[in-house]
């Protein structure tokens, strides 16, 4: 596709349950990120790949969130035993090498998940 | 300290008007900045980027001050269009990702 594609767009999971997140970057870019953003809050920087490999992942709040890309591609963000505190839109974003190469970042839709 | 703040407004403007922003960002040794904007319930989107030197695009000029740490957003004869959230974006050295600012609402109002 032209842009970043999540899925899903939607998701509302029970507390306690996993959920899995998906995101398809743009063909071609090698550096994807995961944020997060609460309800009228700034985004929070979760996780960056390079390739497979995730230099960067500072950003994961707990030991309940993982993540993977595989092929260079698609990358899936794991929530594990979700809280009323994931509540958020989680965005991905990718570009065609890293942040500090002064390249733009192209952000996905989001999905957004409600844990009830 | 944050490592980017911005004022979170509102900034209410009459269409026409003159607005600026300003961010500020803790690093000294950033090395990349952006304006994106966000409209409601969407996804960040590039507006700027920001280069030493400064740079304008239409109605929009973006300046850096790296002896004061700070980034302006000058947007001339404000839009209604216009109204969103303007989110500063550092690039940090040893992070490969950007920060973002918390975001500045911008309101204009016919």
């Amino acid at each position: 596709g032209a842009g970043v594609s999540q899925s899903p767009s939607n998701k509302v999971t029970e507390k306690g349950k996993d959920v899995e997140l998906r995101c398809d970057p743009i063909s071609g870019h090698t550096a994807l990120y995961w944020y997060r953003q609460s309800l009228g809050q700034g985004l929070e920087f979760l996780i960056y790949f390079q390739g497979n490999s995730a230099p960067d992942k500072s950003g994961l709040p707990s030991d309940r969130f993982s993540a993977e890309r595989t092929g260079g591609s698609v990358s899936t963000l794991t929530i594990q035993r979700t809280q009323q505190e994931d509540s958020a839109v989680y965005l991905c974003a990718s570009s065609p090498q890293g942040a500090l190469a002064g390249n733009t970042i192209y952000f996905g839709e989001g999905s957004w998940l409600t844990v009830v | 300290r944050k490592e980017v703040e911005q004022d979170p407004g509102p900034f209410n403007v009459p269409e026409g008007a003159t607005v600026a922003f300003n961010c500020t960002y803790s690093n000294s040794a950033s090395q990349s900045f952006f304006w994106y904007r966000q409209d409601c319930r969407k996804e960040p989107k590039l507006l700027m980027s920001v280069y030493s030197s400064g740079n304008e695009d239409g109605r929009f000029t973006a300046q850096l001050n790296r002896a004061s740490q700070y980034i302006s957003l000058l947007i001339r004869d404000s839009k209604l269009s216009d109204s969103a959230t303007y989110l500063c974006v550092v690039g940090n050295t040893g992070r490969r990702a950007l920060t973002f600012g918390s975001g500045t609402r911008l309101q204009v109002q016919p």
